[in-house]
């Protein structure tokens, strides 16, 4: 089946610098693929769709400046929280639709902790 | 995207199967029946999808009404592995975004 990965499964950083997580799916091409974020016993928020060779579209309350996008092929998407800052601290999810149906392939996440 | 509803919360005996209901009575012509669950500090893990007709798989079968208007997830045999929250959702088709509800807490009881 589709298999998306992330890097890295986790990350301790501290206040003000930036971090860069990465997304592949690594048995087939993404056009499209989505950044959701997490909070301890809640449900999965979507912060943006990142598209192959355009700027991501963001959800509204997401601050782009601060949540850089990139998607510079088909197989991988990197989500940059700059300057972060404890409240940043959450698990990351991303995910990669495949051609059939568009049925959308989830990666394992990374849990960021700023302190 | 249609909203769902489900149960917050569920049990269900080890070895039995477990029926997890979903409510999405305003759902559109084009639109899918997803289901995925996700197990504690992991990603969403895809189960199975539907437009119209039932569909099985070797994971889990997907019964959804003439209607459209509500479907059930079964899985045949709960293990212990599958406590999980599973979420059900409705998108059309295309690289459109999928929008997570609270979903339902599955516990698996031995």
């Amino acid at each position: 089946g589709a298999v998306v990965s992330q890097h890295p499964s986790r990350v301790i950083c501290k206040s003000g610098t930036s971090v860069k997580i990465e997304c592949r799916s690594l048995d087939f091409q993404a056009t499209t693929m989505f950044w959701y974020r997490q909070f301890p016993k809640k449900s999965l928020m979507l912060m943006a769709t990142s598209n192959e060779g355009s700027k991501a579209t963001y959800e509204q309350g997401v601050e782009k400046d601060k949540f850089l996008i990139n998607h510079a092929s088909l197989t991988l998407s990197t989500l940059t929280v700059t300057s972060a800052h404890p409240e940043d601290s959450s698990f990351y999810i991303c995910s990669a639709s495949t051609g059939r149906q568009e049925t959308q392939y989830f990666g394992p996440g990374t849990r960021l902790l700023v302190l | 995207d249609a909203k769902t509803t489900q149960p917050p919360s569920m049990d269900c005996a080890e070895g039995r199967a477990a029926n997890l209901p979903c409510n999405h009575s305003t759902i559109s012509g084009n639109e899918y029946v997803y289901w995925y669950r996700q197990i504690h500090s992991q990603g969403p893990q895809y189960i199975i999808h539907g437009l119209k007709n039932n569909e099985t798989n070797e994971m889990a079968s997907l019964i959804i009404t003439e209607d459209r208007k509500s479907s059930t997830l079964i899985l045949p045999h709960a293990t212990l592995r599958d406590t999980a929250v599973y979420y059900c959702i409705v998108k059309a088709g295309g690289y459109q975004k999928v929008t997570f509800g609270t979903g339902t807490k599955l516990q698996v009881i031995p």
